[in-house]
Protein backbone atom coordinates (compact mmCIF):
# COMPACT_ATOMS: atom_id res chain seq x y z
CA UNK A 1 0.00 0.00 0.00
CA UNK A 2 1.22 3.41 -0.59
CA UNK A 3 2.01 5.33 2.80
CA UNK A 4 1.20 8.73 3.07
CA UNK A 5 3.72 10.57 5.68
CA UNK A 6 2.84 13.62 7.32
CA UNK A 7 4.73 15.47 10.86
CA UNK A 8 2.33 14.94 13.61
CA UNK A 9 1.81 18.74 14.96
CA UNK A 10 2.46 22.04 14.37
CA UNK A 11 1.66 25.25 16.34
CA UNK A 12 1.87 28.70 14.34
CA UNK A 13 0.44 32.06 15.68
CA UNK A 14 -2.94 33.60 13.84
CA UNK A 15 -1.60 35.82 10.71
CA UNK A 16 1.12 33.63 10.03
CA UNK A 17 2.11 31.63 7.08
CA UNK A 18 2.17 27.32 7.81
CA UNK A 19 3.09 24.48 5.33
CA UNK A 20 1.73 21.17 5.97
CA UNK A 21 3.79 18.30 4.78
CA UNK A 22 2.84 14.95 2.85
CA UNK A 23 5.28 12.43 1.72
CA UNK A 24 4.13 9.38 -0.57
CA UNK A 25 6.45 6.32 -0.46
CA UNK A 26 5.79 5.84 -4.22
CA UNK A 27 4.22 8.28 -6.89
CA UNK A 28 0.50 9.43 -6.97
CA UNK A 29 0.78 11.95 -9.92
CA UNK A 30 -1.17 14.39 -8.85
CA UNK A 31 -3.95 12.13 -6.95
CA UNK A 32 -3.30 13.92 -3.32
CA UNK A 33 -6.48 15.38 -1.64
CA UNK A 34 -6.06 17.48 1.67
CA UNK A 35 -9.09 17.45 4.42
CA UNK A 36 -9.85 19.24 7.71
CA UNK A 37 -11.50 17.89 10.59
CA UNK A 38 -12.61 19.15 13.46
CA UNK A 39 -13.47 17.33 16.54
CA UNK A 40 -16.85 15.85 16.35
CA UNK A 41 -17.26 16.92 12.82
CA UNK A 42 -17.00 14.74 9.37
CA UNK A 43 -14.09 15.48 7.41
CA UNK A 44 -14.29 18.52 4.52
CA UNK A 45 -12.75 18.74 1.36
CA UNK A 46 -10.28 21.35 1.03
CA UNK A 47 -7.70 20.57 -1.49
CA UNK A 48 -8.07 17.90 -4.69
CA UNK A 49 -5.62 17.01 -7.16
CA UNK A 50 -2.80 18.48 -5.48
CA UNK A 51 -3.73 21.79 -6.49
CA UNK A 52 -7.64 22.75 -6.69
CA UNK A 53 -9.81 24.48 -3.87
CA UNK A 54 -13.00 22.89 -3.39
CA UNK A 55 -15.85 24.98 -3.90
CA UNK A 56 -16.64 27.58 -0.62
CA UNK A 57 -12.91 27.16 0.71
CA UNK A 58 -11.59 30.33 1.52
CA UNK A 59 -8.67 31.50 -0.90
CA UNK A 60 -5.91 31.53 2.26
CA UNK A 61 -5.75 27.40 1.71
CA UNK A 62 -3.19 25.98 -1.24
CA UNK A 63 -1.93 23.10 -2.54
CA UNK A 64 1.15 22.26 -4.45
CA UNK A 65 3.43 18.91 -5.66
CA UNK A 66 3.09 16.12 -7.78
CA UNK A 67 4.87 12.57 -7.85
CA UNK A 68 5.58 12.13 -4.05
CA UNK A 69 5.79 15.07 -2.18
CA UNK A 70 3.11 17.44 -1.68
CA UNK A 71 2.14 20.47 0.49
CA UNK A 72 -1.00 22.16 1.77
CA UNK A 73 -0.52 25.74 2.68
CA UNK A 74 -2.41 28.04 4.85
CA UNK A 75 -1.82 31.78 4.68
CA UNK A 76 -2.51 33.76 6.57
CA UNK A 77 -3.60 30.87 9.72
CA UNK A 78 -6.87 32.02 11.25
CA UNK A 79 -8.23 30.81 15.10
CA UNK A 80 -10.97 28.56 12.92
CA UNK A 81 -8.58 26.64 11.45
CA UNK A 82 -7.43 24.90 14.16
CA UNK A 83 -8.30 20.82 13.27
CA UNK A 84 -6.32 17.74 12.25
CA UNK A 85 -5.34 17.55 8.28
CA UNK A 86 -5.37 14.50 6.32
CA UNK A 87 -3.80 14.35 2.74
CA UNK A 88 -5.34 11.14 1.12
CA UNK A 89 -4.29 9.44 -2.72
CA UNK A 90 -6.47 8.21 -4.79
CA UNK A 91 -4.06 7.28 -7.89
CA UNK A 92 -3.12 3.41 -6.22
CA UNK A 93 -5.13 0.72 -5.32
CA UNK A 94 -6.11 0.67 -2.22
CA UNK A 95 -6.78 4.62 -1.79
CA UNK A 96 -4.51 5.60 1.66
CA UNK A 97 -4.29 8.25 3.88
CA UNK A 98 -1.52 10.11 6.06
CA UNK A 99 -1.79 9.76 9.77
CA UNK A 100 -3.23 13.84 9.76
CA UNK A 101 -1.75 16.47 11.38
CA UNK A 102 -2.60 18.60 14.04
CA UNK A 103 -2.27 22.28 13.98
CA UNK A 104 -2.54 24.28 17.02
CA UNK A 105 -2.50 28.32 17.47
CA UNK A 106 0.04 29.90 19.66
CA UNK B 1 -27.00 20.64 -1.97
CA UNK B 2 -25.66 16.66 -1.29
CA UNK B 3 -26.55 15.33 1.99
CA UNK B 4 -25.09 11.89 3.97
CA UNK B 5 -26.34 10.61 7.30
CA UNK B 6 -25.24 7.39 8.94
CA UNK B 7 -27.47 5.19 10.46
CA UNK B 8 -27.04 1.52 12.44
CA UNK B 9 -26.20 0.05 15.38
CA UNK B 10 -23.40 1.37 17.83
CA UNK B 11 -22.64 -1.86 19.42
CA UNK B 12 -22.23 -4.92 17.45
CA UNK B 13 -21.15 -8.34 19.15
CA UNK B 14 -17.45 -9.80 18.13
CA UNK B 15 -18.18 -12.65 15.06
CA UNK B 16 -21.50 -10.73 13.93
CA UNK B 17 -21.81 -8.64 11.29
CA UNK B 18 -21.99 -4.72 11.03
CA UNK B 19 -24.20 -3.06 8.61
CA UNK B 20 -25.13 0.47 8.23
CA UNK B 21 -26.90 2.53 6.01
CA UNK B 22 -26.39 5.66 3.99
CA UNK B 23 -28.88 7.65 3.28
CA UNK B 24 -28.52 10.29 0.67
CA UNK B 25 -30.86 13.29 0.08
CA UNK B 26 -30.15 16.04 -2.47
CA UNK B 27 -28.45 14.00 -5.08
CA UNK B 28 -29.07 10.54 -6.97
CA UNK B 29 -26.73 7.78 -6.20
CA UNK B 30 -26.94 6.53 -10.14
CA UNK B 31 -24.58 9.08 -10.40
CA UNK B 32 -20.95 9.13 -9.50
CA UNK B 33 -19.07 6.69 -6.30
CA UNK B 34 -20.15 6.25 -3.04
CA UNK B 35 -18.01 4.81 -0.46
CA UNK B 36 -17.56 3.74 3.36
CA UNK B 37 -14.19 5.09 5.04
CA UNK B 38 -13.63 4.43 8.96
CA UNK B 39 -11.47 5.88 11.39
CA UNK B 40 -10.09 4.48 14.67
CA UNK B 41 -9.36 5.58 18.16
CA UNK B 42 -6.01 7.33 17.37
CA UNK B 43 -6.96 8.94 14.45
CA UNK B 44 -5.75 5.98 11.49
CA UNK B 45 -7.84 6.40 8.62
CA UNK B 46 -8.91 3.65 6.38
CA UNK B 47 -10.48 3.65 3.03
CA UNK B 48 -12.99 0.79 2.88
CA UNK B 49 -14.64 1.02 -0.86
CA UNK B 50 -16.89 2.31 -2.73
CA UNK B 51 -20.03 1.70 -5.26
CA UNK B 52 -20.39 3.25 -8.46
CA UNK B 53 -23.47 4.69 -10.32
CA UNK B 54 -23.64 1.39 -12.15
CA UNK B 55 -23.56 -0.94 -9.02
CA UNK B 56 -20.01 -1.82 -9.71
CA UNK B 57 -17.74 -2.10 -6.46
CA UNK B 58 -14.51 -2.02 -4.85
CA UNK B 59 -12.85 -3.11 -2.49
CA UNK B 60 -9.91 -2.32 0.16
CA UNK B 61 -7.85 -5.59 -0.45
CA UNK B 62 -7.61 -5.80 3.66
CA UNK B 63 -11.69 -6.71 3.53
CA UNK B 64 -12.23 -7.79 0.20
CA UNK B 65 -12.96 -11.25 1.99
CA UNK B 66 -15.61 -9.37 4.88
CA UNK B 67 -16.87 -6.31 3.39
CA UNK B 68 -20.06 -5.68 0.87
CA UNK B 69 -21.63 -3.09 0.06
CA UNK B 70 -24.76 -3.01 -1.83
CA UNK B 71 -27.07 0.01 -3.15
CA UNK B 72 -31.35 0.84 -3.12
CA UNK B 73 -31.77 3.23 -5.23
CA UNK B 74 -35.40 3.74 -5.48
CA UNK B 75 -34.47 4.69 -1.43
CA UNK B 76 -31.73 6.51 -2.78
CA UNK B 77 -29.37 4.17 0.13
CA UNK B 78 -26.43 2.41 0.04
CA UNK B 79 -24.95 -0.01 2.75
CA UNK B 80 -22.07 -1.29 4.65
CA UNK B 81 -21.61 -5.00 5.78
CA UNK B 82 -18.89 -6.27 7.20
CA UNK B 83 -18.87 -9.58 7.91
CA UNK B 84 -16.58 -11.78 11.45
CA UNK B 85 -16.18 -8.16 13.36
CA UNK B 86 -13.75 -8.32 15.82
CA UNK B 87 -12.33 -5.36 18.35
CA UNK B 88 -10.65 -4.21 15.84
CA UNK B 89 -12.68 -2.81 13.95
CA UNK B 90 -14.41 -0.52 16.58
CA UNK B 91 -13.82 2.89 14.90
CA UNK B 92 -16.25 5.98 13.19
CA UNK B 93 -17.83 4.57 10.08
CA UNK B 94 -18.21 7.61 7.21
CA UNK B 95 -20.02 7.60 3.79
CA UNK B 96 -19.01 9.68 1.29
CA UNK B 97 -19.80 11.03 -2.27
CA UNK B 98 -16.70 9.86 -4.26
CA UNK B 99 -15.72 12.23 -7.43
CA UNK B 100 -15.94 10.84 -11.29
CA UNK B 101 -12.62 10.79 -12.05
CA UNK B 102 -10.19 11.96 -9.21
CA UNK B 103 -12.10 9.97 -7.09
CA UNK B 104 -11.85 12.42 -4.21
CA UNK B 105 -14.29 12.22 -1.86
CA UNK B 106 -15.90 15.94 -1.44
CA UNK B 107 -18.82 15.21 0.86
CA UNK B 108 -19.23 13.21 4.05
CA UNK B 109 -21.56 12.05 6.48
CA UNK B 110 -21.54 13.26 9.86
CA UNK B 111 -20.12 9.40 10.55
CA UNK B 112 -21.46 6.60 12.79
CA UNK B 113 -19.81 5.19 15.91
CA UNK B 114 -19.34 1.35 16.32
CA UNK B 115 -18.11 0.05 19.04
CA UNK B 116 -17.31 -4.09 18.63
CA UNK B 117 -18.00 -5.08 22.00
CA UNK B 118 -19.11 -8.84 23.83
Amino acid sequence: DTVLTQSPALAVSPGERVSISCRASEGVNSYMHWYQQKPGQQPKLLIYKASNLASGVPARFSGSGSGTDFTLTIDPVEADDTATYFCQQSWNDPYTFGAGTKLELK
Amino acid sequence: EVQLQESGPGLVKPSQSLSLTCSVTGYSITSNYWGWIRKFPGNKMEWMGYISYSGSTSYNPSLKSRISITRDTSKNQFFLQLNSVTTEDTATYYCARVGYSSHVMDAWGQGASVTVSS
